[in-house]
């Protein structure tokens, strides 16, 4: 099974609400990041999370690392529309394969 | 510095034809990476890549598909014989150093989306 599982598959919120987004994994890593695609579109990146650090800010995004529990969670601040998109974590395992491991993804929906 | 590049960006084939997708790293970045995007899903690593050699490509099928890195030229990923299952979003992802133990960032490209018909 996939390395990274993002929970919920879907999240529907108003604008101005907060969204929050769960990203579980199952090894040891390197790293985690998290990437936004809009629909039909690329991967964006939006934060790297390095295993020493357990919170990280940029903007409205808000990225924790709790690597005990081998888990992830993206805040995104007072959402706006424009930020309906999936949103996908992905892992530079410890392994010593040189793949990042990508989750399913959450589908955000942000309502005007 | 334009970011990474791939063309073309849509893709038609018949079944059994060949398809060629093409990648353009970041200036300056040496390691390229392939993914494979289905409907609804998340992305797969396929192959990663340095300059003339193949690094990893334990996530790419055995058969049609390959992968190369020439010293001049972009980055090409191809597929013989092409079956409508190989209908998917292909992205190619670019770092300046190998991600191995390290914190490298892979930037992606817009993607190819191939349609077997």
């Amino acid at each position: 099974s996939q390395q990274g599982e993002e929970d919920p598959q879907a999240l529907s919120i108003q604008e101005g609400e907060n969204a929050t987004m769960n990203c579980s994994y199952k090894t040891s890593i390197n790293n985690l990041q998290w990437y936004r695609q809009n629909s039909g579109r690329g991967l964006v990146h939006l934060i790297l999370i390095r295993s020493n650090e357990r919170e990280k800010h940029s903007g409205r995004l808000r990225v924790t690392l709790d690597t005990s529990k081998k888990s992830s969670s993206l805040l995104i601040t007072a959402s706006r529309a424009a930020d309906t998109a999936s949103y996908f974590c992905a892992t530079d395992p410890t392994s010593g394969t040189y793949k990042y491991i990508f989750g399913t993804g959450t589908r955000l929906k942000v309502l005007a | 510095n334009a970011g990474v590049m791939q063309n073309p960006r849509h893709l038609v084939r018949r079944r059994g034809q060949e398809a060629r997708l093409r990648c353009s790293p970041m200036k300056g970045h040496s390691h390229v990476y392939w993914y494979r995007q289905l409907p609804e899903e998340g992305l797969k690593f396929m192959v990663y890549l340095q300059k003339e050699n193949i690094i990893d490509e334990s996530g790419m099928p055995k058969e049609r598909f390959s992968a190369e890195f020439p010293k001049e030229g972009p980055s090409i990923l191809r597929i013989q014989q092409v079956v409508r299952g190989d209908s998917a979003a292909y992205f190619c992802a670019s770092s300046p150093f190998a991600g191995q133990g390290g914190t490298d960032t892979q930037y992606f490209g817009p993607g190819t989306r191939l349609t077997v018909l």
